[in-house]
């Protein structure tokens, strides 16, 4: 049973660029949950996608958009770009609001 | 809002020493509470939880016991390994009908275990 998947690994962008990350949850869980990590840091919450809809969200700007499609896999894209969007990207999955299971993250940094 | 404050790190120890992490923590209601480990370069992977006052959560010899009256959930270990070196997240997640399981994170303390 494959585990919460994320692509890519790494990734550097340039202020102002847009990115796309994505996150395949665990097989059965129909929930994801998005975190942003900085370097030293407790991930915070970003936002969190149910039935192809954003459910809930954290302090993040409008800059920081997301999807969810039918078969439950996600993505987060963010615009413009600043230096201090430089973390790691933490997806979780779950069944509804229950057991939260993390992917291993990609790390993006933005120079 | 809610807020979970880990003790300050690093934390470093020998081998075979006890480990106590401090976790306190704010919240309305009952909320459930985690300690999540972080291994160099991985994501977290969940350690231990308890969902209700004087429950005790463990795991591989870690564990933690939810006390209400002191709104803590202290992660301890009797004897620490080299292996056990990593980052501890204290976690909470809401019990109110809308929280929808969100997380809510210490900023996590750096443990690192001497030979």
């Amino acid at each position: 049973d494959a585990g919460v998947t994320q692509s890519p690994t790494h990734l550097i962008k340039t202020r102002g660029q847009q990115v796309t990350l994505r996150c395949s949850p665990k097989s059965g869980h129909d929930t994801v949950s998005w975190y942003q990590q900085a370097l030293g840091q407790g991930p915070q919450f970003i936002f969190q996608y149910y039935e192809e809809e954003e459910r809930q969200r954290g302090n993040f700007p409008d800059r920081f958009s997301g999807h969810q499609f039918p078969n439950y896999s996600s993505e987060l894209n963010v615009n413009a770009l600043w230096l201090g969007d430089s973390a790691l990207y933490l997806c979780a999955s779950s069944l509804d609001r229950y057991e939260q299971y993390f992917g291993p993250g990609t790390r993006l940094t933005v120079t | 809002g809610n807020s979970v404050t880990q003790m300050e790190g690093p934390v470093t120890l020998s081998e075979e020493a006890f480990l106590t992490i401090n976790c306190t923590y704010t919240a309305t209601g009952y909320p459930s509470l985690f300690w999540y480990v972080q291994y160099p370069g991985e994501g977290l992977q969940l350690l231990l939880k308890a969902t209700k006052a004087d429950d005790k959560g463990s795991n591989k010899g870690f564990e933690a016991t939810y006390r209400k009256e002191t709104t803590s959930f202290h992660l301890e270990k009797g004897s620490v390994q080299v292996s056990d070196s990593a980052v501890y997240f204290c976690a909470l997640r809401d019990a109110g009908g809308t929280s929808y399981g969100k997380l809510t994170f210490g900023q996590g303390t750096i443990l690192t275990v001497h030979p």
